[in-house]
C-alpha cells in the first residue's frame, strides 16, 4: 500500500523560509516522479512542483518559480520542498503526490493527507 | 498561463444526471483526468485518460472529451457523490501541470 506522510508545516512570518518533507513507502520511490500540490483555505487545488525519478528533472508553477526548490533523497524515500520568500498567498495545505507516468500520460495517483503552512505575522 | 475552466457549482436531485465540464485550449492534444475531493479529505482520482475508470470507482462515473471540452458525467447521482471535482491536465509543453478551478457538486 502506498503511503505518503508529510511533515514540517507550521506558522512562518512573511519573507521567511520553511521546508516541508514527505516520507514515502509502499513502492519503489526512485522509479516515480513526485510532486507537491497545495490548497489555500476554502480554495481549489494548485499544482506547485514536480521532480522526476530518473533524471530528477524539476518543474515549477509560475507563482513559486525562483522561490521554491523541490528535491528528493532516493536512498531514504524522502521528498522535500524548500520554500523561501514566503507570502500570505503561499498559505495552504501542501499535499505530497506520487506521479504515474506512461509515455506522455502523467497524473497523480496517490496523495498524502497534507501539511498546513500558514504565512502570517 | 494555461487555464482549465470549470463551472463553480452544479446542483442536481438524487437520481438525476450531473454533468461537469472542463474547457481548455490544449485538451484536443492532452488527456484529462478528474479528481473528487470530499470535505477535509485528500483528492481521489475518478477518471483518467479522458474516459477510463480506476478500480473501485462506481460505473455511474463516466468521462468524455471532444475538442476543447471535457465532461464528467455522474449518472444517477447520489448524496455520497457530493464534493468538489477538479479536472487536471498537462500544459501544451508537458512541463507543467494544471488543475481546473473546481466545481462544487450538490446532490439534494
Amino acid at each position: 500500500e502506498v503511503r505518503l506522510l508529510e511533515s514540517g508545516g507550521g506558522l512562518v512570518e512573511p519573507g521567511g523560509s520553511l521546508r516541508v518533507s514527505c516520507e514515502a513507502s509502499g513502492f519503489t520511490f526512485s522509479e516515480f516522479g513526485m510532486g507537491w500540490v497545495r490548497q489555500a483555505p476554502g480554495k481549489g487545488l494548485e499544482w506547485v512542483s514536480v521532480i522526476y525519478g530518473g533524471d530528477k528533472s524539476r518543474y515549477y508553477a509560475e507563482p513559486v518559480r525562483g522561490r521554491f526548490s523541490i528535491s528528493r533523497d532516493n536512498s531514504r524515500s524522502m521528498l522535500y520542498l524548500q520554500m523561501n520568500s514566503l507570502t500570505a498567498a503561499d498559505t495552504g495545505r501542501y499535499f505530497c503526490v506520487k506521479e504515474f507516468a506512461h509515455g506522455s500520460h502523467r497524473f497523480f495517483d496517490s496523495w498524502g493527507q497534507g501539511t498546513l503552512v500558514t504565512v502570517s505575522s | 498561463s494555461y487555464d482549465l475552466t470549470q463551472p463553480p457549482s452544479v446542483s442536481v436531485s438524487p437520481g438525476q444526471t450531473a454533468r461537469i465540464t472542463c474547457s481548455g485550449e490544449a485538451l484536443p492534444k492532452k488527456y484529462v483526468y478528474w479528481y473528487q475531493q470530499k470535505s477535509g479529505q485528500a483528492p481521489v482520482l475518478v477518471i483518467f485518460e479522458d474516459n477510463k475508470r480506476p478500480s473501485g470507482i462506481p460505473e455511474r462515473f463516466t468521462g468524455s472529451s471532444s475538442g476543447t471540452m471535457a465532461t464528467l458525467t455522474i449518472s444517477g447521482a447520489q448524496v455520497e457523490d457530493e464534493g468538489d471535482y477538479y479536472c487536471y491536465s498537462l500544459t501544451d509543453t508537458s512541463d507543467s501541470r494544471v488543475f481546473g478551478g473546481g466545481t462544487k457538486l450538490t446532490v439534494l
